[in-house]
């Protein structure tokens, strides 16, 4: 299983944009990237997912280099609202579970 | 399309009864995993199911937790003669049989009291 590294906390304010990275020097080739937020209170929400190079979405954008052994989740323009717990997780589900981290606390201030 | 559903959201539970938490996974999905949050600690897990199997329960406690995902009906984790220590939240979550993601329920609060 690969193993992620992530900081485990982060500040910003609200309209900065926010960098997450995460280290997973071991993933395997049939692994995939996946960043999960979750709020106090409720399950974790799929933010966004990539095997490799750049993946966008409506809420987030993942960039991963040519080497994989690392991520970095970034989120544009950022909330109160963001503030939340943010996981990396590595893995391929359709040979083995996926392991959560400690996640990284994002705390958003005005 | 509905979510991951868990129910109940809330159970409270003297020392010694039995707690049962159900999960219903998102249309078309055939796998569920099963991962407890003890308080302000990250998820942990439990089993991983597809109908009538149990693929992977290496992070269930060996006594008194057992799963199940029956062929027809939601998935149940069982939890015998609960003790204070399984206050928690049960989070369920399912994937499409060839996915590469898994989606969350909102949980189950377990507290004993």
């Amino acid at each position: 299983l690969a193993k992620t590294t992530q900081p485990i906390s982060m500040d910003s304010y609200e309209g900065q944009e926010v960098n997450i990275t995460c280290s997973h020097n071991n993933i395997a080739t049939n692994d995939y990237i996946t960043w999960y937020q979750q709020f106090p209170s409720q399950g974790p929400r799929f933010i966004i997912q990539g095997y490799k190079t750049k993946v966008t979405n409506e809420v987030a954008s993942l960039f991963i280099p040519a080497d994989r052994k690392s991520s970095t989740l970034s989120l544009p323009r950022v909330s109160l609202s963001d503030t939340a717990v943010y996981y990396c997780l590595v893995g391929d589900i359709n040979t083995d579970k996926l392991i959560f981290g400690t996640g990284t606390r994002l705390q958003v201030f005005p | 399309n509905a979510g991951v559903m868990q129910n109940p959201r809330h159970l409270v539970r003297r020392r010694g009864q039995e707690a049962r938490l159900r999960c219903s996974p998102m249309k078309g999905h055939s796998h569920v995993y099963w991962y407890r949050q003890l308080p302000e600690e990250g998820l942990k897990f439990m089993v991983y199911l597809q109908k009538e199997n149990i693929i992977d329960e290496s992070g269930m406690p060996k006594e008194r937790f057992s799963a199940e995902f029956p062929k027809e009906g939601p998935s149940i984790l069982r939890i015998q003669q609960v003790v204070r220590g399984d206050s928690a939240a049960y989070f369920c979550a399912s994937s499409f049989k060839d996915g590469n993601t898994i989606y969350f329920g909102e949980g189950s609060w377990l507290t004993v009291v």
